[in-house]
């Protein structure tokens, strides 16, 4: 069964651009998480989704977005990049929500931002 | 809020020598915690996981970790350690709140493996 895969793994912009990270879940799994990681705040929690609807979001501002569609595949978008939006995008996806799930994670998206 | 506490940002063990990796949680609810494994340029791998069925749990790669309530506690430990375990680990506790639920990670923890 192949693993959470994140499109594109490397991404370079300047700031005031936007971007749009993709994340397709293991097959089966309908929740989908995002995760930022910078050397500075560690990992951090950017939203949680579950049959189409974002149940839960994270202390970013709202240049943070995202979304899921009906076949469990999320994006997310960041729009107006600041340099410090650079980091490495994680997503993670579980079987269905529960704090006894274990959510898997892609490679990741890293994100320069010029 | 729960929250979880790596101490020592980098550990260094010679090949053979005993891994001891140190988690702390606080929680107001029992807790779901678990152990990641991040190689360079890679997501996170997951290692084992405590959800309440055993306190001593073991993982892949011949880690394992154990539960200790009393000292809320989660300590990752391989009894020999190789090469090939150089990376960073991280602890996390899996939250709750309105029926979400997110993982809080802790700051990690980089292991060198000397030859």
């Amino acid at each position: 069964k192949a693993g959470v895969t994140q499109t594109p793994r490397y991404l370079i912009k300047t700031r005031g651009q936007q971007v749009t990270l993709s994340c397709s879940p293991i097959s089966g799994h309908r929740s989908v998480s995002w995760y930022q990681q910078t050397p500075g705040q560690g990992l951090q929690f950017l939203f949680e989704y579950f049959s189409e609807t974002q149940r839960n979001k994270g202390n970013f501002p709202g240049r943070f977005s995202g979304r899921q569609f009906s076949n469990s595949r999320s994006e997310m978008n960041v729009s107006t990049l600041e340099l410090g939006d650079s980091a490495l995008y994680l997503c993670a996806s579980s079987l269905i929500p529960g704090n006894q799930e274990t959510q898997y994670f892609g490679p990741g998206t890293r994100l320069l931002v010029l | 809020a729960q929250s979880v506490t790596q101490l020592g940002s980098h550990v260094s063990v010679s090949e053979g020598a005993l891994v001891l990796l140190r988690c702390n949680y606080s929680s107001s609810v029992p807790p779901y915690l678990f152990w990641y494994v991040q190689y360079p340029n890679q997501g996170l791998q997951l290692l084992l996981k405590y959800t309440s069925a055993a306190t001593l749990v073991k993982g892949i790669n011949g880690f394992e970790a154990e539960f200790k309530k009393s000292e809320t506690s989660f300590h990752l430990t391989k009894p020999s350690a190789h090469m090939s375990d150089a990376a960073e680990y991280f602890c996390a506790v899996s939250n709750s709140g309105a029926g979400s639920y997110q993982l809080t990670f802790g700051k990690g923890t980089k292991l060198s493996v000397i030859p």
